[in-house]
């Protein structure tokens, strides 16, 4: 079945700068790779998401690639601000439309 | 459009009772999933249905862990007998279109067991 893995797990960047975050995915045939935001206490909300069959998608100050090949995607945040602060998860839907997450990534954006 | 809803809220049960979730999603989508999230953990997949038929549930402690989505629309997750380690919170989300389409979340049942 798909499996997920996501890095960093924890990531400090200061207010302005860029925050990156990678996921790799295990299923060839994955074709929808969702990134939802999670801010302590609440309910997992979808930031952006991005098919197979496109590259790179990109709102406003946040954007997601795709390689297919490589079976890697990332989210890249620019000009961080304090809001950002969240943990975030990536997914892929493999084998059978199943959505899986991965691990998170607790980003803290510092003032 | 109104959102996923779930009770209760938060559950306090001892370990070896029973405990049952619910679920209501959003109208028209035919795909529900069960997670469990675990506290500093990404959300397993417990379960996922396509209407009223299971798509998957590889992880679902069959043993103990019981799932139905009745009518193809309000689901019940029930534990039973509960053991410690089920302490999570327990999200319910949906979708349009099982996987092509976003899936929302409720508010979640956070479950602890003593």
């Amino acid at each position: 079945g798909e499996n997920v893995e996501q890095h960093p797990s924890t990531l400090s960047v200061q207010e302005g700068d860029s925050a990156v975050i990678k996921c790799t995915y295990s299923d060839s045939a994955s074709n929808y790779f969702p990134w939802y935001k999670q801010e302590l206490g609440k309910r997992p909300q979808l930031i952006i998401d991005i098919r197979s069959n496109v590259g790179e998608k990109k709102d406003q100050r946040i954007a997601v690639t795709l390689n297919k090949t490589a079976k890697h995607f990332s989210l890249h945040i620019t000009e961080t601000q304090p809001e950002d602060s969240a943990v975030y998860f990536c997914a892929a839907v493999g084998g059978f439309q199943k959505l899986v997450f991965g691990t998170g990534t607790r980003l803290l954006v510092s003032p | 459009e109104a959102g996923v809803a779930q009770s209760p809220r938060y559950k306090i049960i001892e370990k070896r009772q029973s405990v049952a979730f619910w679920c209501n999603p959003i109208s028209g989508h035919a795909t529900l999933y069960w997670y469990q999230q675990i506290l500093g953990q990404g959300p397993k997949l417990l379960i996922q249905f396509q209407n009223n038929g299971v798509v998957d549930d590889s992880q679902l402690p069959k043993d103990r862990f019981s799932a139905e989505r009745l009518k193809g629309v309000d689901s019940t997750l029930k534990i039973q007998p509960a053991k410690l380690e089920d302490s999570a919170v327990y999200l319910c989300a949906s979708s349009l279109i099982a996987g092509d389409t976003e899936a929302f979340f409720g508010q979640g049942t956070r479950l602890t067991v003593v």
